[in-house]
């Protein structure tokens, strides 16, 4: 079975720092690109980040880029988001995700979100 | 960015209902449009890529339509474990962007 499960959520001050982790299992890992996806209280999910099965290629949304830094130990089927300068906005539950396949010749992920982890729940205190 | 804009934001069926969930996209987006469940507590699930090619073992009642800006998801008799949230999500251009959700609850 395909699982992700997501930890390193919390509470942490505006400006602070925070890494989540994603582990993978039940798939080879390292021939798909995963992705960060985030949704706020009350609010659609936001596309954080992508990043290749080999972890050569990342794309970030404009909300976080400078200050988010996806990558990946495929060694340890683990996917990661570093955060850093948090601030109010980026208060969210964020999901890691497998997408249905690795990025393309043209640069692109399927963006096919196939499996999803359940979510960890991140808040930033003003 | 592209937006997409679900209505109904919510609504309430019965089992055996049809139902039909809609998604517009601010541009036109082809078929590069994908549709999710989620239930309370649980991860999204893929349900259809491509705006209407199911996901294995996705179940048949639930289907996909459109092309350009409309889409619609349909499930065709409702089951008591279909009460959930449902979103769309297009991968036309970057960044992918999703709708709102519907949620879809019991009457």
């Amino acid at each position: 079975e395909v699982q992700l499960v997501e930890s390193g959520g919390g509470l942490v001050q505006r400006g602070g720092s925070l890494r989540l982790s994603c582990v993978g299992s039940g798939f080879t890992f390292d021939i798909y690109a995963m992705s960060w996806v985030r949704q706020a209280p009350g609010k659609g999910m936001e596309w954080v980040s992508s990043i290749s099965g080999g972890g050569g290629r990342t794309d970030y949304g404009d909300s976080v880029k400078g200050r988010f830094t996806i990558s990946r130990d495929n060694s340890e089927n683990t996917l990661y988001l570093q955060m850093n300068n948090l601030s109010a906005e980026d208060t969210a539950v964020y999901y890691c995700a497998k997408d249905k396949g690795d990025y393309d010749n043209s640069g692109s992920p399927p963006f096919a979100f196939h499996t999803w982890g359940q979510g960890t729940l991140v808040s930033v205190s003003s | 960015d592209i937006q997409m804009t679900q209505s109904p934001p919510s609504l309430s069926a019965s089992v055996g209902d049809r139902v039909t969930i809609s998604c517009r996209a601010s541009q036109s987006i082809s078929i590069f449009l994908n549709w999710y469940q989620q239930k309370p507590g649980k991860a999204p699930k893929l349900l259809i890529f491509g705006a209407y090619t199911l996901q294995s073992g996705v179940p048949s009642r639930f289907s996909g339509s459109g092309l350009g800006t409309d889409f619609t998801l349909t499930i065709s008799s409702l089951q008591p474990e279909d009460f959930a949230v449902y979103f769309c999500q297009q991968r036309y251009s970057a960044p992918v962007t999703f709708g709102g959700g519907t949620q879809v609850e019991v009457k």
